[in-house]
């Protein structure tokens, strides 16, 4: 099955510590981004890369990292400089050719901070 | 001023009504528009995507788009149980670098 994957789903961490979720596609694609949601926010964009070895800051990097030595996996940390880490993360992909602006998402990952 | 406004809701109606979902935007270059569906604890889908002025018609989903006015708004007939989800629209420039969500309006349909 082609698709996104996200884990794990529920994460758990305290204070003061970095935590990375995975983010893995077999789709092909060339573009991965990376949104965080909160209630009635919407989704804000964190990262997004569009090749291989090349990302750029979203809406709301502060606090975040990412890396993209892989075309098929995109896994961003939080760090313990982002104030409110807890939230749901979504990653997402999309083609870059030809355009397109559809992307796919994964089914996200809950990351409660305590 | 958020560049997309969206009513979160919650919007609650009887099985079989018909749904209007909307989002008003500030940005006039936006010329492409999407609604994504989201179920409780999962990522968003893709409904519809459309590009123009006028309406473009899935099923029992239809989609609206106003430019004039900075209106889009999102039609569900015959509504089932199994559309209750969170409805957010979206939108971008003719570049893509970047889609702007709304922030959502969660959706309730009674049996």
């Amino acid at each position: 099955d082609g698709g996104i994957t996200q884990s794990p789903k529920y994460l758990f961490r305290k204070e003061g510590q970095n935590v990375t979720l995975s983010c893995e596609q077999n789709l092909n694609h060339d573009a991965m981004y990376w949104y965080r949601q909160d209630p009635g926010q919407g989704l804000r964009l964190i990262y997004y890369s569009q090749i291989v070895n090349d990302f750029q800051k979203g809406d709301i990097a502060e606090g975040y990292s990412v890396s993209r030595e892989k075309k098929e996996s995109f896994p961003l940390t939080v760090t313990s400089a982002q104030k409110n880490p807890t939230a749901f993360y979504l990653c997402a992909s999309s083609m870059t050719y030809p355009p397109t602006y559809e992307q796919y998402f994964g089914p996200g990952t809950r990351l409660t901070v305590t | 001023q958020k560049e997309v406004e969206q009513d979160p809701g919650p919007l609650s109606v009887p099985e079989g009504a018909i749904v209007s979902l909307n989002c008003t935007y500030s940005n006039s270059a936006f010329q492409y528009f999407m609604w994504y569906r989201q179920y409780s604890r999962k990522g968003p889908e893709l409904l519809m995507y459309t590009y123009s002025s006028g309406n473009k018609e899935d099923g029992r989903f239809t989609a609206q788009v106003d430019k004039s006015s900075k209106y889009i708004s999102l039609f569900i007939r015959d509504s089932q149980p199994s559309d209750s989800a969170t409805y957010l629209c979206a939108m971008t420039d003719s570049s893509a670098s970047k889609i702007i969500f709304g922030s959502g309006t969660r959706l309730s349909i009674r049996p």
